[in-house]
């Protein structure tokens, strides 16, 4: 069982924008700035799409972005487009482990 | 090109071992912490376990702790993961994975492998 709290699935039309929530507690998205974001489409290795918490790595288009208040943090996808249908997992650097992941949203462009 | 290339999965009987290959390339491999993190099919990414740039600090998740061993070897570029015991429970793709840091602080990975299938059935 995750440590971290995701939506099972959110959907958008093509141009549209999503939100995706991530909830943990004080001692793992609540403290650190170590928050990140990965996609994964099927049968691929994930790629990260944003790092503590704000950046995005070279070539991660901005549309995508993230942000975090409190012991929540959020990834927005903006323009949404086909490619971006896939898995999303957050993470965070938690007290007791290096990486706590949460349980994954589908993204699905309608 | 920076790359991740696992090897060293299959199909093992619960109860045995299995050890898992990770070769660096592209990168200075001895100035960052790497982990190892599996996917259950069907299921979402856990983190099992790291290592610091320098082997100083290792770390593993409940699950595999007192099973699983991290090690690295610097010279060779290479990581691996010791996997005793196993059980179907560990079925599963075994991604390595490059963090921006040489410590375990958990930052970012930032590099991943294409992962590697351990399949543990009688």
């Amino acid at each position: 069982q995750s440590a971290l709290t995701q939506p099972r699935s959110v959907s958008g039309s093509p141009g549209q924008s999503v939100t995706i929530s991530c909830s943990g507690t004080s001692n793992d998205i609540g403290f650190s700035n170590y928050v990140s974001w990965y996609q994964q489409h099927p049968g691929k290795a994930p790629k990260v799409m944003i790092y503590d918490v704000t950046k995005r790595p070279s070539g991660v288009p901005d549309r995508f972005s993230g942000s975090k208040s409190g012991n929540t943090a959020s990834l927005t996808i903006s323009g949404l487009q086909a490619d971006d249908e896939a898995d999303y997992y957050c993470s965070s650097y938690g007290n007791t482990f290096p990486f706590v992941f949460g349980p994954g949203t589908k993204v699905t462009v309608l | 090109e920076v790359q991740l290339v696992e090897s060293g999965g299959g199909l093992v009987q619960p109860g045995r071992s299995l050890r898992l290959s990770c070769a660096a390339s592209g990168f200075t491999f001895d100035d960052y912490a790497i982990h190892w993190v599996r996917q259950r099919p069907g299921k979402g990414l856990e983190w099992v376990s790291g290592i610091s740039w320098n082997s100083a600090s290792v770390a593993s998740a409940d699950s595999v702790k007192g099973r699983f061993t991290i090690s690295r070897d610097n010279a060779k570029n290479a990581l691996y993961l010791q996997m005793n015991s196993l059980t179907v429970d560990d079925t599963a793709f075994y991604f390595c994975a490059k963090d921006r840091s040489q410590q375990l602080v958990g930052r970012v990975l930032d590099v991943w492998g294409q992962g590697t299938m351990v399949t543990v059935s009688p």
